[in-house]
């Protein structure tokens, strides 16, 4: 079955830019929409963004000025940029893959990022 | 942009009860309305979409209704292996929202 796979550095220093990859496996990229998650510690969800595999995005507004979400078909990844990071960025974050209605139904383990210098 | 009421915030209830969970939305959202369960240390999963759509796997004990900006969910029989937090989410084109999560505990 597919399954996803955040990968990118644990620790990222503040003004600097966030950079994450997440590896889809078991199926293919095309056909669907996915998503960055994240999840502060000892907090909600928050939906960063999502791509289609043909390249079109969308942003969450409050996020918008700094992500910058893209896809790799080639190589069954997607990606996340998150510039000018501080300390309240960090988050576990999570992908996702998104169906018609953006349910989620495929979610990576998530992987920690911690801003600080 | 629109808001998602998630309420409770947290609840306290013993095996076998019914327990309910409401998400109530600022705007109208038709049935874009889907809800997750996420247990500590775990990704979120999804339990029920498009409002009321069991997810294939997912134990018929959990449920969902509801359209427009209120909706419910329903876990009929409440067991051990339930306690999670909950979220609703919901899909007003092209943006996403999350609840605020409902934290379920055993009493």
């Amino acid at each position: 079955q597919v399954q996803l796979q955040e990968s990118g550095p644990g620790l990222v220093k503040p003004s600097e830019t966030l950079s994450l990859t997440c590896t889809v496996s078991g199926g293919s990229i095309s056909s669907y929409y996915w998503s960055w998650i994240r999840q502060p510690p000892g907090k909600g969800l928050e939906w960063i963004g999502y791509i289609y595999y043909s390249g079109s995005t969308n942003y969450n507004p409050s996020l918008k000025s700094r992500v910058t979400i893209s896809v790799d078909t080639s190589k069954n990844q997607f990606s996340l940029k998150l510039s000018s990071v501080t300390a309240a960025d960090t988050a576990v974050y999570y992908c996702a893959r998104c169906r018609r209605f953006l349910d989620m139904d495929v979610w990576g383990k998530g992987t920690t990022v911690t801003v600080s210098s | 942009d629109i808001q998602m009421t998630q309420s409770p915030s947290s609840l306290s209830a013993s095996v076998g009860d019914r327990v309910t969970i409401t998400c109530q939305a600022s705007q109208d959202i038709s049935n874009y309305l889907n809800w997750y369960q996420q247990k500590p240390g775990k990704a979120p999963k999804l339990l029920i979409y498009d409002a009321s759509n069991l997810e294939t796997g997912v134990p018929s004990r959990f449920s969902g209704s509801g359209s427009g900006t209120d909706f419910t969910f329903t876990i009929s029989s409440l067991q051990p292996e339930d306690i999670a937090t909950y979220y609703c989410q919901q899909y007003d084109n092209p943006l996403i929202t999350f609840g605020q999560g409902t934290r379920l505990e055993i009493k």
